[in-house]
């Protein structure tokens, strides 16, 4: 198994441009998590997936972030316009009947 | 509603010394209690987790955590630290299965030569 499957691996980009991420995650999997680690918040939910429906977006920061999850196999978290506070390591994680994550290498972004 | 406490933002240990990492957890219903290890650039593993059953758990790279109840502990150790350890480690909760699961603050555990 090729484990969860993200990227870019890093993205610079200037601000007020969009940025997506992708995510792909391991086959037969019904949970896709999206999270953000910073050294100031730490590791912070921003939405999460099951079956592919989003249960729990309460941890999206602004309207300028979306995700989406077209099919089981693949999902994105887009930012737009992006700025310098959203510079981060965005991490996918998957999961199946809750018994532990699954996590990506994750995609450093940074906004200059 | 569940949350995750670790003692500790950063510990520091010799080669061979015991690694104890502390963790404390609330949790309405019973928890389900995970450790992640991260290593510098890459993304969070799986130590061990802790669902139903023995609260002793052993997990990978020769590191295990009791599940205390009566403390609301779930502390993880490991007899003897070796070097390739050194990372930052994470304690979570979730409420059972299926939940979105809420991570600790993170130790960073350092080795000393």
């Amino acid at each position: 198994d090729a484990g969860v499957i993200q990227s870019p691996r890093h993205e610079v980009t200037e601000m007020g441009q969009e940025v997506t991420l992708r995510c792909k995650p391991i086959s037969g999997h019904d949970y896709l998590f999206w999270y953000r680690q910073t050294m100031m918040r730490g590791l912070e939910l921003l939405i999460y997936f099951n079956n592919n429906v989003p249960i729990d977006d309460s941890g999206m920061p602004e309207d300028r972030f979306s995700a989406k999850m077209p099919n089981a196999s693949f999902s994105t978290l887009k930012i737009q316009p992006s700025e310098p506070r959203d510079s981060a390591v965005y991490f996918c994680a998957s999961s199946t009947q809750g018994y532990g994550y699954t996590f990506g290498s994750g995609t450093r972004l940074t906004v200059v | 509603a569940q949350s995750v406490t670790q003692l500790g933002s950063h510990v520091s240990v010799s080669e061979g010394a015991l690694v104890l990492l502390r963790c404390n957890y609330s949790s309405s219903v019973p928890p389900y209690l995970f450790w992640y290890v991260q290593y510098p650039n890459q993304g969070l593993q799986l130590l061990l987790k802790y669902t139903t059953g023995a609260t002793l758990v052993k997990g990978i790279n020769g590191f295990e955590a009791e599940f205390k109840k009566s403390e609301t502990s779930f502390h993880l150790t490991k007899p003897s630290a070796h070097m390739s350890d050194a990372a930052e480690y994470f304690c979570a909760v979730t409420g059972g299965r299926a939940s979105k699961i809420i991570f600790g603050s993170g130790t960073r555990l350092s080795i000393r030569p």
